[in-house]
């Protein structure tokens, strides 16, 4: 759903279960995106990212996709762990501009 | 360590007051990013420098908010006057290639204007 101001939507996920974030982004000039992951009291901490002529990229137990026809993107989480909860931040950009815009964020939280 | 470093890690300041930001980027960084975050909120650009020369300001809210990067390394946000709406974190980035890939920022120094 949509976050206004302190109301971030929040994912909570059994612990094992996949996790699947999404993001709507603003800008079909875009053509760089990148997900972040905040822990409380530390600076966003890159997680993958992904160009425009991809449409999907994978790292370790994260998976990035990409649908420029809907503009949205999403994170996917495999096998969640506790140290995955935090605040995630979707941003996009210009691969040769002068910045990230980011998205509002979710809160995923992991139950043991 | 080889992070992007930032100090102080908190301010406080009384309204009216002149502040200054340090944010020490990782060593050989080209690019350097000033963000600022309210709570609960995304990050929002303020300005970015490319070695030493600011080449977009844009996101700076008024002419109170003055950054420079004098030597192309170590960067200062400098807020004057502040006012209680300029509490935010404000963080750092910084990125070995010319633009906003791969950031990695700092922890931010939290301001809180009383």
């Amino acid at each position: 759903g949509e976050s206004v101001g302190l109301h971030l939507p929040t994912l909570s996920v059994q612990e094992g279960d996949n996790s699947i974030i999404n993001c709507a982004y603003s800008n079909s000039a875009s053509d760089y995106f990148i997900w972040y992951k905040q822990e409380s009291g530390k600076g966003p901490q890159f997680i993958i990212d992904i160009r425009s002529n991809m449409d999907k990229r994978q790292g370790q137990r994260v998976t990035v996709l990409l649908n420029k026809t809907v503009k949205h993107l999403s994170l996917q989480i495999a096998a969640t762990q506790p140290g995955d909860s935090a605040v995630y931040f979707c941003a996009e950009g210009m691969e040769y501009g002068n910045k990230l815009v980011f998205g509002a964020g979710t809160i995923l939280r992991v139950k043991s | 360590g080889a992070g992007v470093s930032q100090s102080p890690r908190y301010k406080v300041a009384k309204r009216g007051q002149d502040v200054a930001l340090r944010c020490d980027p990782i060593s050989g960084h080209v690019s350097l990013f000033w963000y600022q975050q309210a709570l609960g909120q995304g990050p929002e650009f303020l300005t970015y420098f490319q070695n030493e020369a600011q080449l977009d300001k844009s996101g700076l809210p008024s002419d109170r908010f003055f950054a420079e990067r004098p030597e192309g390394s170590v960067s200062t946000l400098k807020i004057q006057r502040t006012q209680q709406e300029d509490s935010a974190v404000y963080l750092c980035a910084s990125s070995p290639r010319q633009g906003p890939e791969k950031l990695f920022f700092g922890s931010g120094t939290q301001l809180s204007v009383l």
